[in-house]
């Protein structure tokens, strides 16, 4: 696509569900990665994926988060058990390759934790 | 302390003026620094890329990086009220580590 796209947009869920954001990436963009981004804040390293290989994952803040990119392209944030400290903006961003620092970001999924 | 300190203004400046940004920084290990813009209920876009020390411009916009200082800035001449918006420090280059460091951004305001 011409640009990273991201959903859904906004989502609202309880404290206890299971949530799955989406990001598609730019087509042929080697590396995605995930940020949250607390409102007035800078964005958060989560996850960082090379192809379909998860190369780094030190950011996620506990067990309840994963991320997968099963073929290479779209890939989804998952928070288990979610709590209210999890609202956030979740960003996800691409880049032709992993050797590239100037990422494109998407807009965003906004979670909202209730 | 955080890796990397950025005022979060607001930073309001008639419309033609010199603008500065800068950001500090703690971690050696950088040698990688971003500058984004961030305009409300929008992603970050990429301004500036400069790798190690030096000076990089590109039009109105000049980005240095001090490393014995652990110091960047971004200049923006004849401010515009288009450039009202966040900008965001970024920086990595941990051996190893894709991963970007971002400031907490500084609110400009460019007034007509």
């Amino acid at each position: 696509g011409a640009g990273v796209s991201q959903s859904p947009r906004y989502k609202v869920t309880k404290r206890g569900q299971d949530v799955a954001l989406r990001c598609d990436p730019i087509s042929g963009h080697v590396s995605l990665y995930w940020y949250r981004q607390a409102l007035g804040q800078g964005p958060e390293f989560l996850t960082y994926f090379n192809y379909e290989a998860q190369q780094d994952k030190s950011g996620l803040p506990n067990d309840r988060f994963s991320a997968e990119r099963p073929e290479g392209s779209i890939s989804t944030l998952t928070i288990q058990r979610t709590e209210q400290r999890d609202s956030a903006m979740y960003r996800c961003a691409s880049s032709p390759t992993g050797e590239t620092y100037g990422y494109t970001f998407g807009s965003g999924t906004r979670l909202t934790v209730v | 302390q955080k890796e990397v300190e950025q005022d979060p203004g607001p930073l309001s400046v008639p419309e033609g003026a010199i603008v500065s940004l800068n950001c500090t920084y703690s971690n050696s290990a950088f040698q990688y620094f971003m500058w984004y813009r961030q305009y409300s209920r929008k992603g970050p876009e990429l301004l500036m890329y400069t790798y190690s020390s030096g000076n990089k411009e590109d039009g109105r916009f000049t980005a240095q990086v001090d490393k014995s200082s652990k110091y960047i800035s971004l200049f923006i001449r004849d401010s515009q009220p288009s450039d009202s918006a966040t900008y965001l420090c970024a920086m990595s280059g941990e051996t190893g580590r894709r991963a970007l460091t971002f400031g907490s951004g500084t609110r400009l305001q460019v007034q007509p």
